[in-house]
């Protein structure tokens, strides 16, 4: 089946400018991640979602950093007035997660984002 | 918040030897711990994991322990081969309720030499 979705892949922009990246999470699960990846680093988290309810923004790095999933499905994540040190991979996963149990976190190819 | 140390940073080994990955964490309330394996330029994949009420789980080639006593854990690799080469992360979360996010350790790049 369909794994978990990004869009774009690739991002170029220029320092203050606006993004929005996009992610659609494997059909039907409950749970969806955003995590951001500087180089040569681990994944570190941004936020989280059950259906359409944003349970935890903790890791958003400022207010320039939004996130959304109106419909419980996809999700976009807005980066406003975009600076240099925002320049990372952001990958999306989902998953199952029912009854307070985790299940494997599917992550999508990420989206490469470059400002300069 | 929970806080997960990964060592060694790099490891190289010769093919058809064995490789050990370890991690602590701070958390005593983590109890799933996975493991992801990320190619150059590709997406994390789960390659194995454990829950805090299991002590070591074997898949193939690959097993983890773990000892939640002194909160760390360890990828062991068998018999590795080239395509064994890659980054592996290992990862600390708790189970239930508002809380869901992964927290990576720094990774560890595996080079197999033929």
């Amino acid at each position: 089946g369909a794994g978990v979705s990004q869009s774009p892949r690739y991002k170029v922009a220029k320092r203050g400018q606006d993004v929005a990246l996009r992610c659609d999470p494997i059909s039907g699960h409950v749970s969806l991640f955003w995590y951001q990846q500087a180089l040569g680093q681990g994944p570190e988290f941004l936020t989280y979602f059950q259906n359409e309810a944003q349970l935890d923004k903790s890791g958003l790095p400022s207010d320039r950093f939004f996130a959304e999933r109106p419909e419980g499905s996809v999700s976009t994540l807005k980066i406003q007035r975009t600076q240099q040190e925002d320049s990372a991979v952001y990958l999306c996963a989902s998953s199952q997660n029912t009854g307070g149990a985790f299940h494997e976190q599917y992550f999508g190819p990420g989206t490469r984002l470059t400002v300069t | 918040g929970e806080n997960v140390e990964q060592h060694p940073s790099t490891l190289s080994v010769q093919e058809g030897d064995s490789a050990v990955i370890k991690c602590t964490y701070s958390d005593s309330a983590s109890n799933y711990f996975p493991w992801y394996k990320q190619e150059l330029g590709k997406r994390p994949q789960l390659i194995i994991d454990i829950r805090s009420n299991v002590g070591e789980k074997k898949d193939q080639r690959i097993a983890v322990t773990l000892n939640k006593t002194a909160k760390h854990f360890s990828l062991h690799i068998t018999e590795t081969q080239p395509e064994d080469s890659a980054v592996y992360f290992c990862a600390a979360s708790t189970e239930g309720g508002s809380q869901g996010n992964l927290i990576f350790g720094k990774g560890t790049k595996l080079s197999v030499k033929p």
